[in-house]
């Protein structure tokens, strides 16, 4: 079973700066998803990416296959994008029923 | 406007009686998904379907129990065996079962 390592496990940052959230699993994937749960419990996925780098507004997502390593960065942080940001995994050999496997989440707090 | 429905946000039921809860999507998704989030945990498979009429147990399957006699209906029943349901419980849907997730807004489950 892939085991999923986020981290931090919580930030707190000021509006403006540069944030990483990573990722690391344990057993090769077909594809990886960050995923932003907001404080009312409602999930958004963000990126679904297998290789290389995705952009979304001020959201870039990178992996590194052979590392088993991902990292999630925003840039300009605002308060607005506090919330809760899920790595989960598809695991090659189906680690879960339907091979999603998710990390416990990293919490995320921009101050003004 | 497509997209997945959970009702109702809240619910509170007595221990000992069955409580079943709502999914519905839109989006013409073949699989669709039930997880279980705890504080300080990664969301937990319970059910998956990726048919009407058929469906498969997830990690968490036990006192737990699905119908999916629509393509776009998935509900999740808890029942008395359900040893402690107190959850966030989230439904989901893809397509084919290998796609991106796409998320409902979550019902909060206590039970007392």
């Amino acid at each position: 079973k892939n085991e999923v390592e986020q981290s931090p496990q919580n930030l707190t940052a000021q509006e403006g700066e540069f944030i990483t959230i990573n990722c690391s699993y344990s057993v090769g994937i077909s594809a990886l998803h960050w995923l932003q749960q907001h404080p009312g419990g409602g999930i958004v996925s963000l990126f679904m990416l297998s290789s290389g780098k995705k952009k979304h507004g001020r959201l870039i997502a990178t992996i590194n296959i052979q590392e088993k390593h991902s990292s999630l960065h925003i840039t300009a942080s605002h308060p607005r994008d506090s919330a809760v940001y899920i790595c989960a995994v598809r695991s090659l050999t189906g680690g879960g029923a339907d091979g999603l496997t998710f990390g416990k989440g990293t919490h995320l707090i921009i101050q003004p | 406007d497509g997209g997945i429905t959970q009702s109702p946000k809240y619910l509170f039921r007595k221990e000992g009686q069955n409580v079943t809860l709502s999914c519905e999507q839109n989006l013409n998704h073949d699989a669709m998904y039930w997880y279980r989030q705890d504080p300080g945990q990664g969301l937990r498979l319970i059910y998956y379907s990726q048919i009407v009429n058929d469906f498969q147990k997830g990690d968490i399957a036990e006192g737990y129990s699905v119908s999916r006699e629509k393509k776009e209906s998935f509900p999740l029943t808890v029942t008395s065996a359900q040893k402690n349901p107190t959850a966030f419980y989230l439904c989901a849907s893809s397509i084919l079962g290998m796609g991106e997730q796409y998320f409902g807004p979550g019902t909060r489950l206590t039970v007392t």
